[in-house]
């Protein structure tokens, strides 16, 4: 079983450009989550998705950033007109169906499968 | 809004030696857990803590959740430059979907 895909590892852009980030779930896994970490920092919440729906955005700049997690294919995170505080790792972890969710939590069974990250440098 | 604030920010130490990491907030979580990420990977789960007061040893790692679920902490026994990473707590609770991290620890263990 193949773990959280994310790619790219690394994307360079300068300042203006658009940058994508997509991320693969784990096998059978059909909710998404998206954090950001700066250097030095732990991670800070973006979006929460299941498969055609945003649960949480509540994480989400306002402006220039969105997230989709179609029937098909990779959740994608995308960052229009890119500034330089945009540079960051961004890391997206996967949960199954049955074990998402608030109420999920004290049963100890929710675990978030992490991707190992997409680096992004804004010049 | 909910917060988990870790101490120390940064430790280093040298091999063989003891260290706790803390993990406290105001806020009550249903469960903590502890993650370990190293650089240019993602966090990878370590332990998961629900009932309050409750020790899980994994082993040189003791994790414990406090009684009113509010803190936890991490010790390391005779610590191994193995050790060395970035030790991250995160809460989860009832009223909310998402995963609260803290700020995380950055443990450096010196041969």
């Amino acid at each position: 079983n193949a773990g959280v895909m994310q790619n790219p590892r690394h994307l360079v852009r300068r300042r203006g450009q658009e940058a994508r980030l997509r991320c693969s779930p784990m096998k059978g896994h059909s909710h998404v989550y998206w954090y950001r970490q700066l250097p030095e920092e732990g991670l800070k919440f973006m979006v929460y998705l299941q498969k055609e729906n945003i649960i949480d955005e509540s994480g989400m700049p306002k402006e220039r950033f969105s997230a989709e997690f179609p029937k098909e294919g990779p959740s994608i995170l995308r960052i229009q007109q890119v500034v330089r505080g945009d540079s960051a790792a961004y890391f997206c972890a996967s949960s199954p169906p049955g074990l998402a969710g608030g109420r999920t939590w004290g049963s100890g069974a929710n675990v978030l499968t992490f991707g190992a990250g997409s680096r992004l440098t804004v010049l | 809004t909910q917060l988990l604030e870790q101490s120390p920010q940064f430790l280093s130490i040298q091999e063989g030696e003891n260290l706790t990491v803390y993990c406290n907030s105001s806020s009550v979580f249903s469960s903590l857990q502890w993650y370990r990420q190293e650089p240019g990977e993602g966090p990878v789960l370590l332990v998961t803590v629900v009932t309050g007061g409750e020790v899980k040893k994994l082993k040189r790692l003791t994790f414990q959740f406090g009684d009113a679920r509010k803190d936890s902490s991490l010790h390391i026994t005779a610590a191994q430059p193995g050790d060395t990473g970035l030790y991250l707590c995160a809460g989860g609770s009832y009223n909310t979907d998402k995963l609260i991290f803290g700020t995380g620890t950055r443990l450096q263990v010196f041969p």
